[in-house]
């Protein structure tokens, strides 16, 4: 079955900085990506998805992540942080379309003043 | 359009106890999901229902059961409560086609059992 892996359980970045948070996938045939964000005490919220077609994919809040295939990685990136991007990011990966999503383990970004 | 609603948010059980956590979208999608949230290891699935009147074990189904009990509903329920079953559930929904991968997540059910 697919399977994800986050780098770091912990990022720390000030504000302003750039955002990295980092994700590897395995699959024996084309993924899906996925980015979720989770705020505290709430569901999680998608971010950006990668599917077919180009492999820079834009999300919201200045969000966005390439698709690397020959790396295996989906690696979730942001120019300049903000206090507000402050919560847990998941990636997660599923195969044609089916019903079996795989999250990974959670990256919990923190954003210093 | 409310999206996803769970309910209760919170619940307190003791061993051996049962429940139902409820779940309902009013997107028109036909998969809901249930998962379990635990700390540092991300969200798992319970069990899944790809369309009305289907249901299919994921990866952690022992000690739940679901019904599918219309489109819109899909509900969790456990029979004799674990503490290995404190964690928090999510419920979501997906709707079909190859375009529509994405799935949509509820508020969550935190479930403490002593």
């Amino acid at each position: 079955a697919q399977s994800v892996t986050q780098l770091g359980s912990h990022v720390s970045v000030s504000e302003g900085a750039l955002v990295l948070l980092r994700c590897n996938y395995s699959s024996s045939v084309p993924p899906y990506l996925f980015w979720y964000v989770q705020y505290p005490n709430q569901g999680l919220q998608l971010l950006l998805k990668y599917t077919t077609g180009a492999t820079l994919v834009k999300g919201i809040n200045g969000f966005e992540a390439e698709f690397k295939k020959s790396e295996t990685s989906f690696h979730l990136t942001k120019p300049s942080a903000h206090m507000s991007d402050a919560a847990e990011y998941f990636c997660a990966v599923s195969v044609n379309n089916n019903n079996d999503m795989r999250f990974g383990a959670g990256t919990r970004l923190t954003v210093k003043p | 359009n409310a999206g996803v609603t769970q309910t209760p948010k919170f619940q307190v059980l003791k061993t051996g106890q049962s429940m139902t956590l409820q779940c309902a979208q009013d997107m028109n999608h036909n998969s809901m999901y249930w998962y379990r949230q635990d700390p540092g290891m991300g969200l798992r699935l319970i069990y899944y229902s790809a369309s009305e009147g289907t249901t299919d074990k994921g990866e952690v189904p022992n000690g739940y059961n679901v019904s599918r009990l219309n489109k819109r509903e899909f509900s969790l329920r456990l029979e004799s409560a674990a503490p290995s079953q404190t964690s928090v559930y999510f419920c979501a929904s997906k709707a079909s086609g190859p375009s529509y991968n994405e799935q949509f997540f509820g508020p969550g059910t935190r479930l403490t059992v002593l």
